[in-house]
């Protein structure tokens, strides 16, 4: 069974840095594309990051371009993303999920974290 | 960007009932990129339908997809207590897209 686990969230200030983390198990995480997907409170859904199966292909929603990185260690089955400069409209839960495709991205998302809450207030 | 619209809002409906939910793309989207997914409170959202019409693994065969071009729809033919729950629609172009979600509550 695929399981992700997210962690790393918590309250920060604007301007400042945090890493988010996503264990993965029960499946082979180096044959998948994985993503960043987060929700505002009360909010929809709202896609950030994905990175190919290998790590060579990174791509983000231009809110965040520029400011986050996506990355994974296949070794350590570990989804990573570093986000800098946060602003308040970076408050949501975090989503760690992975694309249905497996080394073909489809940016179909078919099994989710539970997610990781970053509230960015001074 | 592709912008998705999806109505109504929310929908309240008793067990039993059919629902149908609307999603709208801003242009013409392939039916290869165009899912459903379901939200519950305090879970994550699960992958129901992809390919417009194709039902996730485990996904049983009340809920279905149809549509084509800008007009797509889900249908669930009859609702269970477990089937009430916010409802997404996404295309899966290079920059993904969620429309805003539509609420099924017990009427």
């Amino acid at each position: 069974q695929v399981q992700l686990v997210e962690s790393g969230g918590g309250v920060v200030q604007p301007g400042r840095s945090l890493r988010l983390s996503c264990a993965a198990s029960g499946h082979t995480f180096s044959m998948y594309a994985m993503h960043w997907v987060r929700q505002a409170p009360g909010k929809g859904l709202e896609w950030v990051a994905l990175i190919s199966y290998d790590g060579t292909n990174k791509y983000y929603a231009d809110s965040v371009k520029g400011r986050f990185t996506i990355s994974r260690d296949n070794s350590q089955n570990t989804l990573y993303l570093q986000m800098n400069s946060l602003r308040a409209e970076d408050t949501a839960v975090y989503y760690c999920a992975r694309d249905l495709g497996g080394y073909f991205v489809r940016r179909l998302f078919d099994s989710w974290g539970q997610g990781t809450l970053v509230a960015v207030s001074s | 960007e592709i912008v998705l619209t999806q109505s109504p809002g929310t929908l309240s409906l008793s067990p039993g009932e059919r629902a149908t939910l609307s999603c709208r793309a801003s242009q013409s989207v392939s039916s290869t990129y165009l899912a459903w997914y379901q939200e519950k409170p305090g879970q994550a959202p699960r992958l129901l339908i992809y390919g417009a019409s194709s039902r996730a693994t485990g996904i049983p065969d009340r809920f279905s997809g149809s549509g084509s071009g800008t007009d797509f729809t889900l249908t669930i033919s009859r609702l269970e207590p477990e089937d009430f729950a916010v409802y997404y629609c996404q295309q899966c172009g290079s920059s993904p897209t969620f429309g805003p979600g539509t609420k099924v509550d017990i009427k």
